[in-house]
């Protein structure tokens, strides 16, 4: 069964940092796109960032782009966002989700829980 | 960016009867080279995440009842929900993968009436 876990998520002040953590199994991760997608409290879904298999090749919102970082570590079979220079409007349930095959641009397959960042002082 | 519009916003429909959202994007998600549309339906349960539906605009993913159907082609598509249940009290959003950045549509709210 696959399952995906977040963690990290808490109260941040505005300007502040935040390591988002994605814990898979029942799956062969390392052979799989990830993508972080957010959602504000009582809003839609945001698209944030996707990484390739090996890491290699990265893609961002322009919203998060050179604040947030995506990486992995296969070997972990986990998936990070580190979130820099928070600003309120980040505030935000964040998915970590799974794509089909090997491509980029396919839809998400699964998706984990959630984990609720808030940036507020 | 591809716009994803979805119409209406909420919708209030009968136990048993026919439910129908509406999404409308920007341009064509539909790629000549292999003749697939490039859209995805997701329903939201309150305080559960997006749950995938329908890819390729009409593939029904494994596990998802049959009344569940997807339509459309190029620039509009449709979900169908043959017949309400009442664990189908959702927010559905349809999703464009044809092009970067990914976008959703605002999502429609779907109630018993």
């Amino acid at each position: 069964e696959v399952q995906l876990v977040e963690s990290g998520g808490g109260l941040v002040q505005p300007g502040g940092s935040l390591r988002l953590s994605c814990a898979a199994s029942g799956f062969s991760f390392g052979t799989y796109w990830m993508t972080w997608v957010r959602q504000a409290p009582g809003k839609g879904l945001e698209w944030v960032a996707s990484i390739k298999q090996d890491g290699s090749e990265k893609h961002y919102a322009d919203s998060v782009k050179g604040r947030f970082t995506i990486s992995r570590e296969n070997a972990k079979n986990s998936l990070y966002l580190q979130m820099n220079s928070l600003r309120a409007e980040d505030t935000a349930v964040y998915y970590c989700a799974t794509s089909p095959g090997e491509k980029w641009l396919v839809y998400f397959d699964y998706w984990g829980q959630g984990t609720l960042v808030t940036v507020s002082s | 960016d591809i716009v994803m519009t979805q119409s209406p916003d909420s919708l209030a429909v009968s136990l048993g009867e026919r439910a129908t959202v509406n999404c409308k994007s920007s341009q064509s998600v539909l790629y000549s080279s292999n003749n697939k549309n490039y859209l995805a339906w997701y329903q939201q349960r309150p305080g559960q995440p997006p749950k995938l539906l329908i890819y390729w605009a009409s593939t029904r993913e494994s596990g998802v009842p049959d009344r569940f159907i997807g339509s459309g082609s190029g620039t509009d598509f449709t979900l169908t929900i043959s017949s309400l249940q009442a664990e189908d009290v959702a927010v559905y959003y349809c999703q464009q993968y044809y092009g970067s950045p990914y976008t959703f549509g605002q999502g429609t709210k779907l109630e018993i009436k």
